[in-house]
């Protein structure tokens, strides 16, 4: 019952670093997101993908690449870390269709130094 | 623009008192609205949808366009209950992407 697993957990990185968050998805759905958590401003949307192959931007996309490697996984590059990219993040799979409920994952906490 | 407004960042209650989590939308469209909760070292998960006019966990939440308001509601509030809640809305302009509010901690005190 993994549901939607990131790696890693937690992670440190020096401004000018890169780094790529890992996400995978053992529930066939075809639609998946990347969002950062920030206190007070919600969960904003960085990039998604309506289905295997395809991209798009989100709210907040600057400073982040993404990759739709298959139908399962979706990872999130920082080519160029930067402080403001501190920040909790999360990745979610869901079907197509409008309204279906997120499955989430648990989170990458990233500090840029 | 679609935009989701929780007023309260903090909201603090007694346990058995009675909890409402304030939410409003701004969206021309027909909404479809979502409430996601994170307990304590927990993942985000769904609470409830309006669509599903259901009742989980005894939270409730009614759609009022006139108001454009979600509000969450439960009668008497328990000490599980403190979690960070989330109103979300799905455009449908949007597809299946999510549009969420700001969040409100909810304390539970006994």
């Amino acid at each position: 019952n993994a549901g939607v697993t990131q790696t890693p957990k937690f992670q440190v990185l020096k401004t000018g670093q890169s780094m790529t968050l890992q996400c995978a998805q053992d529930m066939n759905h075809n639609s998946m997101y990347w969002y950062r958590q920030d206190p007070g401003m919600g969960l904003r949307l960085i990039y998604y993908s309506a289905s295997e192959g395809t991209t798009d931007k989100g709210e907040v996309p600057n400073g982040y690449n993404v990759s739709r490697l298959n139908k399962r996984e979706f990872s999130l590059r920082l080519e160029s870390a930067a402080p403001s990219q501190t920040s909790v993040y999360f990745c979610a799979s869901s079907e197509q269709g409008r309204g279906d409920g997120y499955t989430f994952g648990s989170g990458t906490r990233l500090t840029v130094v | 623009a679609q935009r989701v407004t929780q007023p309260e960042k903090l909201l603090s209650v007694f346990k058995g008192a009675p909890v409402e989590l304030k939410c409003n939308y701004s969206y021309s469209g027909s909404p479809e609205l979502f409430w996601y909760v994170q307990y304590s070292r927990q993942r985000l998960q769904l609470l409830l949808r309006h669509i599903s006019r259901e009742s989980i966990k005894g939270f409730t939440a009614d759609l009022n366009k006139g108001e454009t308001s979600f509000h969450l509601k439960k009668p008497f509030a328990q000490e599980e209950d403190s979690a960070m809640y989330y109103c979300a809305l799905s455009p449908w302009e949007y597809g299946n992407k999510l549009v969420f509010g700001a969040g409100t901690i909810l304390r539970v005190k006994s």
